[in-house]
């Protein structure tokens, strides 16, 4: 079963806009990951949060994780036609096997110009 | 660099028949993974590998079989292709074990079972 489910499953905002991805997920984690991924392409990562940050920025890019809520948000600001594309959030296990990483079913985001 | 390799990018099969995707990276990375992406369901692992020699069970890996047999291959092979697997196939690797490193993923393989 998928550790990750995102909400929305489709966004759809104009330039200049924010926009922001939630991912929930089950079991405790080790680090969460978002990717993005453009439409007929393989997924390329964005950022990395570990179990014990809170937050993280990355150019355009805001990343939180609440481990009490099990959940995390992805926020860009100020959007540009060229990030539209699906966003993807994945979480390795803290128990077991850290070979594993599950992604969650994704966020399409629409950027209009 | 060329970064991680798939080939095919586009296979029609019937069903019964049998094939292997290939997947080549050319980092040194000791993780390898193969993921099978549908609509609606994200990625799912099929297999995975922490190192030449060893491999492991994702989500999914029934009706697929891998091996290791170097640092820079991780073919996925599928015996007897069933419509079920009708997906897009992405490799995926990373320096170490996933969970200290993120993944640099392949272009992907379409895959069609009739």
């Amino acid at each position: 079963s998928q550790q990750g489910e995102e909400d929305p499953q489709a966004l759809s905002i104009q330039e200049g806009e924010n926009a922001t991805m939630n991912c929930s997920y089950k079991t405790s984690i080790n680090n969460l990951q978002w990717y993005r991924q453009n439409s007929g392409r393989g997924l390329v990562h964005l950022i990395l949060i570990r179990s014990n940050e809170r937050e993280k920025h990355s150019g355009r890019l805001r990343v939180t994780l609440d481990t009490s809520k099990k959940s995390s948000s992805l926020l860009i600001t100020a959007s540009r036609a060229a990030d539209t594309a699906s966003y993807f959030c994945a979480t390795v296990p803290l128990s077991g096997n850290t070979g594993k990483l599950i992604f969650g079913q994704g966020t399409t985001l629409q950027v209009k110009p | 660099n060329a970064g991680v390799t798939q080939t095919p990018k586009f296979q029609v099969l019937k069903t019964g028949q049998s094939m292997t995707l290939q997947c080549a990276q050319d980092m040194n990375h000791e993780y390898m993974s193969w993921y099978r992406q549908d609509p609606g369901m994200g990625l799912r692992l099929i297999h995975y590998s922490v190192g030449a020699g060893i491999t492991d069970q994702g989500e999914v890996p029934n009706g697929y079989n891998v091996s290791r047999s170097t640092t820079e291959d991780f073919p996925l092979r599928l015996l007897s292709a069933a419509p079920s697997q009708t997906s897009v196939y992405f490799c995926a690797s990373s320096p170490t074990n996933a969970g200290a490193n993120v993944l640099t993923f392949g272009a992907g393989s379409r895959l069609t079972v009739l």
